[in-house]
This record gives C-alpha cells, structure tokens and sequence, in this order.
C-alpha cells in the first residue's frame, strides 16, 4: 500500500527566503510523485511530478524537488519565495500494483505562509 | 478549452435531501474522479470511471453514486444527504492511468448539509 505523510501543516517564511516543504512516502513499487498547490478557494494545480526519470525534478513558478529513494522523501524546494507563494500545498503519491488505475493519495496538506 | 468545470459552485442542503453534481471536461479525457477535501485530511477518492459507462468505489463511497453516461461528463448523486458529507468536492480527469499522468482538476464545489 502506498501513503505519504506531509512533514510539516505549517510552515511561515519571509519574503526571498527559501521554501522547504517536506514530504516522506511509503509505496511497495516505484513510486510516481506529485506536488499540487491550492490557492485560495480554488482547484488544485500541478507544480510538478517525478516518475522515474531524473530525481531532480523542476516544476512551474521556481519550485522543484528531489527525489530519494534511500530517504523515502520528496521535498519541495524554492529559492527565494514570493508573496503569491502563500497556499496549501499537498504531496501526492500515483498507487501501483495489480489491478490499479493510478489512483491519487494526498498528504495532509501544508499551508505555506509569506511574510512580508 | 475550460478545462474541467464543475456545477454548482456552492450549494446547502438540508439533512435528507438529494442533489447531484456536474462535472464536466473538454480535454477528451478516458479517466474521471470525484474527489472530497476536508480540512487537515486532504483530498480522499470517493468514486472514479476508467471510460463511458464504467465507474468504481475509491476511498469513501459511502452515501454518494456516480454515473458517466457521456465521456465528458462524470455525475455524483447523494441520495441522502447528511452533515457529515459537509466538504468541498472535486472532479478531477486525466488522459490515461494516473501513476504517471497528471490530473486536471476542476474549482471544486462547496457543499453544506444542516
């Protein structure tokens, strides 16, 4: 069975400091791994996703995220945020295996909040 | 091209009522998914279609129906409504299987049941 737990439901930054949302997974096979962000009152978009290519993976806006194996962890990363950075952010993990038609589970969410 | 749109957008409904939610998408795409957020639990899978005429239980199907008569359409039904199905829902669609495709999701649709 395949799970991902978001490390942290909150994290506060300043304005061009970096990000770091961590995020941790179990699956049984190689896993596909997402990271989508929620605006506000809106859907969730896709910043990027890592199916076993390169494990530096880089998404929309600056983000990207590592993946490693020996870690069972999929970070998300960015240099400097921005302001429109604020948003909910959720780790997801693609389920495999026999009979599977790739279905989605989220972590829990984490709220990223930018300071002035 | 909208994308995935999702009717209505905010809806209450009282204790025992039914009610059905739109989705709809322009991409073509074969899979569907209807999705509920609830807070601090992210998004859980209640049903999903793998094509026309096909549908299948996700993660918490309890209380809800769907159907896809249409490809571009994906109806959830909840016959009964109770507070406990109080939650923003989701509509989501991809173009093949999930694992490694992405999914294109709708603004989602407030429901509150008193």
């Amino acid at each position: 069975a395949q799970s991902v737990t978001q490390l942290d439901s909150h994290v506060s930054v300043s304005e061009g400091t970096p990000v770091l949302l961590r995020c941790n997974y179990s699956s049984s096979y190689s896993p596909s791994l997402f990271w989508y962000v929620q605006h506000p009152n809106k859907g969730l978009q896709l910043l990027l996703k890592y199916t076993s290519a390169a494990t530096l993976v880089k998404g929309i806006n600056g983000f990207e995220a590592e993946f490693k194996k020996s870690e069972t962890s999929f970070h998300l990363t960015k240099p400097s945020a921005h302001m429109s950075d604020a948003a909910e952010y959720f780790c997801v993990v693609s389920g495999h295996g026999s009979g599977n038609t790739g279905k989605l589970i989220f972590g829990q969410g984490t709220t990223l909040q930018v300071k002035p | 091209n909208a994308g995935v749109t999702q009717t209505p957008k905010f809806r209450v409904l009282k204790t025992g009522q039914s009610m059905t939610l739109l989705c709809a998408q322009d991409m073509n795409h074969e899979y569907m998914y209807w999705y509920r957020q609830d807070p601090g639990m992210g998004l859980r899978l209640i049903h999903y279609s793998v094509g026309e005429g096909t549908t299948a239980k996700g993660e918490v199907p309890d209380g809800y129906n769907v159907s896809r008569l249409k490809k571009q359409n994906f109806l959830l039904g909840l016959e009964s409504a109770a507070p406990s199905q109080t939650s923003v829902y989701f509509c989501a669609s991809s173009p093949g299987l999930a694992a490694k495709e992405t999914q294109y999701f709708g603004p989602g649709t407030r429901l509150l049941v008193l």
